[in-house]
């Protein structure tokens, strides 16, 4: 089945500065890939996904690109600011339209 | 305002004994479905439902049962739990398998 990895674990950047999170994945049948954040207390909520007919996608301060050759996607967000402090959980939809997530990120944003 | 909702936030109890998670999502979703977090892990899909007694296995379902009687409710029933089913667990929902993932707000379950 789907495996995916999501590097790093952790990450703690300077307010402004950006940061990047990256996940892999391994079924070339897969193809869509969402991005979600999960805030202290609360559920994952959806920020921004793509398919894998397209290879970038934006929304403001956060952007995600799809490598399909190498089977890697990841996100970017710019200009970070405190409350984009959350951990951040990269997933693949396979053809069977099985969700797997990768392990996830926690972003610490120091002011 | 269109929500999940898991009770209860916080559980705890001992091995063995039953104990049930509620789910109720307000958005008229067909489908739902239960995942575990645990750290390096991500999230794990328990089971999920396509609609009213329709429900099928995701990648751990042992320990674990649930049942679709209404649409809106989807609780996990848990008949002897264990050290190792210790975990946050969230109920989501989505209008189909191919629509976003709409989360409740998590259930912390610690088996003693």
């Amino acid at each position: 089945g789907e495996n995916v990895e999501q590097h790093p674990s952790t990450l703690s950047v300077q307010e402004g500065d950006s940061a990047v999170i990256k996940c892999t994945y391994s079924d070339s049948a897969s193809n869509y890939f969402p991005w979600y954040k999960q805030e202290l207390g609360k559920g994952p909520q959806l920020i921004i996904d793509i398919r894998s007919n397209v290879g970038e996608k934006k929304d403001q301060r956060i952007a995600v690109t799809l490598n399909k050759t190498a089977k890697h996607f990841s996100l970017h967000i710019t200009e970070t600011q405190p409350e984009d402090s959350a951990v951040y959980f990269c997933a693949a939809r396979t053809a069977g339209n099985k969700l797997t997530f990768g392990g996830g990120t926690r972003v610490l944003v120091k002011p | 305002e269109a929500q999940v909702t898991q009770n209860p936030r916080y559980l705890i109890t001992v091995t063995g004994k039953k104990l049930t998670v509620t789910c109720s999502q307000n958005m008229n979703h067909e489908y739902m479905s239960w995942y575990r977090q645990d750290p390096g892990l991500g999230l794990r899909q328990i089971y999920y439902s396509m609609n009213v007694e329709v429900t099928d296995k995701g990648d751990v379902p042992e320990g674990y049962k649930v049942s679709r009687k209404e649409k809106r409710n989807f609780p996990l029933i848990l008949e002897s739990p264990s050290p190792n089913q210790t975990s946050l667990y969230f109920c989501a929902s989505n209008w189909d398998r191919n629509s976003p993932l709409h989360f409740g707000n998590g259930t912390r379950l610690t088996v003693t």
